[in-house]
């Protein structure tokens, strides 16, 4: 059982590129999650999906976009990367979008020169 | 915005000695959840609190969730070396989806 996998493990963007984090869960989660973490900074959100269909705005949504393209799968893309942007990113999922464990992927380290 | 403060950020131990993390909200929280992260490794889930006053425990672990539901905090007893890591609380407000993070307490243990 997989659980929560992302890829890629490890990218190295120049400023102004583009690219997308891919986020996948098998555990039939209705809830899914873009967080960043920064040292000293905690996991700050970036985006979730409540459920199939629907997306939401977090602490930090400024320079991402995202796509639940279905139950499983959750994308987060970055459309002009900035050396801001550089940081270790984590997907999780949970079965309800109030209350419950979140399961979360290994992360997937960005850096951006 | 909502925050949620973890205090001390760092926490260096010798091996048997107690720990503890402490979480602060500005506004009553709905739940708190607590999280253990190994170094390089992702946040696992240990425990969710939900009622005023609550008290859980975990073997060496204690966790409480204040009556007013604006702090928690954990306490290890008796520290070992495989409790090395970043420790974090997470706690929801009103709204459903947001998940506030502390931003952790790393322990080191000593042996």
């Amino acid at each position: 059982n997989a659980g929560v996998t992302q890829t890629p493990k490890f990218q190295v963007l120049k400023t102004g590129q583009s690219m997308t984090l891919q986020c996948a869960q098998d555990m039939n989660h209705n809830s899914m999650y873009w967080y960043r973490q920064d040292p000293g900074m905690g996991l700050r959100l970036i985006y979730y999906s409540a459920s199939e269909g629907t997306t939401d705005k977090g602490e930090v949504p400024n320079g991402y976009n995202v796509s639940r393209l279905n139950k499983r799968e959750f994308s987060l893309r970055l459309e002009s990367a900035a050396p801001s942007q550089t940081s270790v990113y984590f997907c999780a999922s949970r079965d309800r979008v109030d209350t419950g464990e979140l399961f979360f992927g290994e992360g997937s380290r960005l850096t951006v020169l | 915005g909502q925050q949620v403060m973890q205090i001390p950020q760092y926490q260096h131990v010798q091996e048997g000695e107690d720990f503890t993390t402490y979480c602060n909200s500005s506004t009553t929280l709905s739940n708190i959840q607590w999280y253990k992260q190994r170094p390089g490794g992702h946040p696992v889930f240990l425990i969710q609190l939900v009622k005023s006053g609550e008290v859980k425990k975990q073997k060496r672990l204690t966790f409480q969730f204040g009556e007013a539901k604006k702090n928690s905090s954990l306490h290890i007893t008796a520290t070992q070396t495989t409790d090395v890591g970043t420790y974090f609380c997470a706690g929801r407000g009103s709204t459903l989806g947001r998940l506030y993070f502390g931003r952790g307490t790393q322990l080191t243990v000593w042996p």
